[in-house]
Parts: C-alpha cells; structure tokens; sequence
C-alpha cells in the first residue's frame, strides 16, 4: 500500500530547464512534507520540507507547491544543473514524529 | 558528509542466517532511526531508538530488532534471513526525535541475502 505516490519514475531535462516531480498522499493525517536527494553510494538528505499551512515554499531554485485540497504536492527545480541529477524522494510524515513515509523516488538527470 | 558512518558497506548471508549492521551517529545525537530501501524504491521506516529505547516501529517482523548504545553508536539485527531482506540499510541520526531536528543519513549497507 502506497502512502505516497511519487511520478515520474525517470526524469531527463535539458541544462537550464525546469524539472517537475509530483506527489500524492492518502492519509490527511500528514502534515510534514519533505523532500530528499540521493546520490549513488549516499543516503538520502534533506533538500527542502513544507508543511500544510502554506502552499508554496521557495529554497534558491528548489520550490515546493502544495495542494491540500487535492492532496498533490510537487517540487520544481528551476535552471536544473547536471549537478542535479540524482534520485528525489517526496515523503510525509505526521504527528511530529519521524516515522517518515517516502515515495518510489524520481530519477532525475540532467544532460547538457 | 554527515558524519554518520555504516558498516560494513556490503555484505553477503544466506538465507536463514542471522546479521547485524552497525551505525556511528554524529556525536551528541541521541535519536537514531533505521530504513530498508529495496532496490529501486523510497526507503521504508523499521523503527527509531531514541535515549536507547525503542520509540516507534513500521511494519516490520520481531525478527528485525535494535540497540542503541550511550556512546551514540548502535546495531539492527536482523534473524532467519530471507531473499526479500536483501535492500540497502540506512541509519539516520538526530539531535532529538522531533521532526524539528533533521535526520541526517549514512551511506547505507547493501545487504543481499542468498
């Protein structure tokens, strides 16, 4: 059973361009939504997170837009870079706690 | 770097057998939480140790049990291996158990059991 249901699975974006990776969560009890990067041979680290009470959070060219009303949050990667190929997992979480739900992941590369 | 250390880094059992990961948190972290990433998948919460008890656990088997010991380092063990516990194991380490304090993650130990 999927909590967190992440598309694409694989990304190619030209240098320059905007990457979009969406998400969509079940359960309304979550109310933490972060975003992880993985590269090859590394644990996942922590990129940028939103909570529900706004819909839009802005870190350099990383932006979260958040949909309550549909329960759809996405990231968007602007001016993508090489340097941002790697695997991105949204995940959620609820409560305060740090039981973290992730999704499948998105494979992001970048060529130039 | 994170700081957070795993060993070893790869390792291989059959199945049936027992074995046992290690992590090395970042000093001063008392909240350390293990996942199972599959290949080709998001990783999946087994459970969090905090102040060396257990303080939260997914759905995995008892088969999959935790210590976590003062001097910030701690262990996942896992008994009567099988094929599907063959993924990547990651720690992440924290200042506390909140979500106020960022979970920082080691590389990982690739585990594929035959």
């Amino acid at each position: 059973q999927q909590q967190v249901k992440q598309s694409p699975q694989s990304l190619i974006v030209q240098k320059g361009g905007i990457s979009i990776i969406n998400c969509a969560y079940e359960n309304t009890a979550f109310d933490y939504f972060p975003w992880y990067q993985q590269f090859p041979g590394k644990g996942p680290a922590l990129l940028i997170a939103i909570r529900p009470d706004v819909s839009e959070k802005k870190e350099g060219r990383f932006t979260i837009s958040f949909n309550k009303s549909a329960k759809q949050f996405s990231l968007h990667i602007m001016d993508s870079q090489p340097g941002d190929s790697a695997t991105y997992f949204c995940a959620a979480s609820s409560g305060g706690y740090q039981k973290v739900t992730f999704g499948i992941g998105t494979k992001l590369q970048v060529i130039p | 770097e994170t700081g957070v250390t795993q060993s070893p880094t790869h390792l291989i059992k059959t199945r049936g057998q027992q074995v046992t990961l290690r992590c090395s948190s970042q000093s001063g972290h008392n909240t350390v939480s293990w996942y199972q990433q599959a290949l080709g998948q998001g990783p999946q919460f087994i459970f969090q140790y905090y102040r060396e008890e257990e303080n939260g656990r997914g759905n995995f088997p008892p088969r999959f049990s935790g210590l976590q010991f003062p001097n910030y380092s701690s262990e996942l063990n896992v008994n009567a291996l099988e094929l599907d516990d063959s993924a990547l194991y990651l720690c992440a380490s924290s200042l506390g158990a909140s979500l106020n304090n960022e979970q920082f993650f080691g590389p990982g130990t690739r585990l594929t059991v035959l």
